[in-house]
């Protein structure tokens, strides 16, 4: 079955610096999706893209998805402690409706 | 609050017990997912509703498990004779379904643990 992988699974920066976190599947996606999830709490969306090569931003954080709509990777510019928390992607897992979460990655920022 | 709301937010069982959860979704929100998420995962695919109608349920899900939507608005999760590798945050989730958007908001889960 389809399986999306993200990397790095932790990333500890400090205040400023910038954050990257790659997400990667095995077969090509019609969508995918970014959540992030606060220590204790839970998923909130955050995109969709859709298209091929697709690039959207939301003030610091910039979002890519691949050409070949394979892998798409979140950015987030010059990183504060609200970042703070596990970001995962998320891909239609065989049907436009169910979502395959990769494991995400936990970002930690220190002050 | 318009949010998704699980309840109870936490549960505490006794292996071999019975459990249910409940979830409430976004009132005009036609799909209803639930997902299960362990300490370092990111959430599994349980089972999906649309409206009333079960459409689809994860091999995860073993015949001691068993979700309903009755009237297509809130949504039950029962978890027979318990086992302590029921122990996770169950999570539920819904969307209004347009087409390939999808945007899936979810509740603050049930945490379970079975002892």
């Amino acid at each position: 079955g389809q399986q999306v992988m993200q990397i790095p699974q932790y990333q500890h920066v400090q205040e400023g610096e910038d954050f990257t976190t790659y997400c990667n599947s095995s077969t090509t996606l019609s969508n995918i999706q970014w959540y992030k999830q606060r220590p204790g709490g839970h998923p909130v969306f955050l995109i969709q893209l859709v298209k091929s090569g697709e690039v959207k931003k939301q003030k610091r954080l910039t979002f890519q998805f691949g050409e070949a709509k394979k892998n798409s990777s979140l950015h987030i510019t010059a990183t504060q402690t609200t970042d703070v928390g596990t970001y995962f992607c998320a891909g239609p897992g065989g049907s436009n409706y169910k979502l395959t979460f990769g494991k995400g990655t936990l970002l930690t920022v220190n002050p | 609050d318009t949010g998704v709301s699980q309840n109870p937010r936490h549960k505490i069982t006794k292996r071999g017990q019975n459990v249910t959860f409940r979830c409430d979704p976004i009132s005009e929100h036609n799909r209803l997912y639930w997902y299960r998420q362990t300490l370092g995962q990111g959430p599994e695919f349980l089972t999906y509703f649309q409206n009333e109608a079960q459409l689809e349920k994860s091999r995860l899900l073993s015949d001691r498990f068993s979700a309903e939507r009755p009237k297509g608005s809130f949504s039950t999760l029962e978890i027979q004779r318990t086992e302590q590798g029921d122990s996770a945050m169950y999570l539920c989730a819904s969307s209004l379904g347009q087409g390939i958007y999808n945007e899936q908001f979810f509740g603050p889960g049930t945490r379970l643990t079975v002892l």
